[in-house]
């Protein structure tokens, strides 16, 4: 069964300390692992599309990777301004692409 | 155009009476997704349009749920005979034919009482 697991469900940063989000996927055929941000109240900020292993993707203080089975989203020094819930998610096969999540890790950020 | 917006970004309804949400995507985008996303859980996937065509609808989307896109510009998802396990934050995002990312609403937030 094709599924995507987000961990940690939480993480707790001070200001300035380097952190990663893990998304692992059990896919047969990716077309396409997404990196969302959600604030809370309002729908998923797409950040980054990554679709083939060793491919890398960067944006201000976050980098995406993946691999064969999993992503990674590296924050480097992140501020208060961080602090959300990054989802992670992969397209279904076909033309229709709808795409799959994770739970999300919720991301706090302390100065 | 400043992105998706969907319409009304609350809705508070009693239980057993029916509503319905609207969603205008980004102009030239072809492709229109519904999405339900409940407390603690990412976005879950209903109903996908190409153009004025469903073409696939998830066993999420009870008989009790209709979407429509009739002219393949804006569209409308609705509930008839709400359950207060409806409530739920309902997402819509848009995408060009060729790229795989989807551009989402701020969603409709509906509590059901």
């Amino acid at each position: 069964e094709d599924q995507v697991t987000q961990s940690p469900e939480a993480l707790r940063l001070q200001e300035g300390e380097s952190s990663s989000l893990n998304c692992s996927y059990t896919v047969s055929g990716l077309r396409g692992l997404f990196w969302y941000r959600q604030d809370p109240g309002k729908g998923p900020e797409f950040l980054f599309t990554l679709y083939s292993a060793g491919e890398e993707k960067e944006k201000e203080r976050l980098k995406a990777t993946l691999t064969k089975k999993e992503s990674f989203l590296h924050i480097t020094a992140p501020k208060p301004e961080d602090s959300a819930t990054y989802l992670c998610a992969f397209a279904m096969g076909g033309s229709q692409g709808n795409l799959i999540f994770g739970k999300g890790t919720k991301l706090s950020v302390k100065p | 155009d400043t992105g998706v917006s969907q319409d009304p970004r609350h809705k508070i309804t009693k239980r057993g009476q029916n509503v319905t949400f609207r969603c205008d995507p980004i102009s030239e985008h072809n492709r229109l997704y519904w999405y339900r996303q409940t407390l603690g859980q990412g976005p879950e996937f209903l109903t996908y349009f190409q153009n004025e065509a469903q073409l696939e609808k998830s066993r999420l989307l009870s008989d009790r749920f209709s979407a429509e896109r009739p002219k393949g510009s804006f569209s409308t998802l609705e509930i008839q005979r709400t359950e207060q396990g409806d409530s739920a934050m309902y997402l819509c995002a848009s995408r060009p034919t060729g790229m795989g990312e989807q551009y989402f609403g701020p969603g409709t937030r509906l509590t059901v009482t």
